[in-house]
């Protein structure tokens, strides 16, 4: 069974700093690109990044280039997010999902809250 | 960039109705267009892949078409559980997978 399980998420001061991480089982992790994807409270969903099967290709929406840094670590069979430079506007549950090329997004995970605030 | 549009944004209808959403592309997006419903406090699940695919395990009441920029999501006898949230997700390319702005469809 495929699972994609989020953690990392928490209160954070703007400006400061916080990782998520995605662990993932049930799949080979390393066959399949893997995306972020965030909601803001009340609000749709967005695509925040991606990243290819080996690490050698990834992408951001415009609003957090420079700031957000997706990586994974398939030995780990795991996905992160490094959110730098935070602010109020990043506040979003967070989501990873499996990011195929047939069908797009086929497995998400639970998602975890990211609450940017002073 | 690629912009998604639905309409409407928000549908009232009854259990039994046939319902459509709409989703248009700023430009062509060959059939690389996926459907996802959404309930509150839950993860989007996949319904529609390339336009017109249902996704295992979905009820065959739900449909997609279309190509190029114009598609629509079809249920064609709305039920109880079908109340929710869609979206429509372009991934037409990894470089920028975007999503429509959602239809939230309610009880009449």
């Amino acid at each position: 069974e495929v699972q994609l399980v989020e953690s990392g998420g928490g209160l954070v001061q703007p400006g400061g700093s916080l990782r998520l991480s995605c662990a993932a089982s049930g799949f080979t992790f390393s066959s399949y690109w893997m995306s972020w994807v965030r909601q803001a409270p009340g609000k749709g969903l967005e695509w925040v990044a991606n990243i290819k099967q080996d690490g050698s290709e990834k992408y951001y929406v415009d609003s957090v280039k420079g700031r957000f840094t997706i990586s994974r670590d398939n030995a780990k069979n795991s996905l992160y997010l490094q959110m730098n430079s935070l602010r109020a506007e990043d506040t979003a549950v967070y989501y990873c999902a499996r990011d195929r090329a047939l069908t797009g997004g086929d497995y998400w995970g639970q998602g975890t809250l990211v609450t940017v605030s002073s | 960039d690629i912009q998604m549009t639905q309409s409407p944004s928000t549908l009232s209808a009854s259990v039994g109705d046939r319902v459509t959403i709409t989703c248009r592309a700023s430009q062509s997006i060959s059939s690389w267009l996926a459907w996802y419903q959404q309930k509150p406090g839950k993860a989007p699940k996949l319904l529609i892949y390339k336009a017109s695919s249902l996704e295992s395990g979905v009820p065959s009441r739900f449909s997609g078409s279309g190509s190029g920029t114009e598609f629509t999501l079809t249920i064609s006898s709305l039920q109880p559980d079908d109340f929710a949230t869609y979206y429509c997700q372009q991934y037409n390319s990894y470089s920028l997978r975007a999503f429509g702005q959602g239809t939230k469809v309610e009880i009449k």
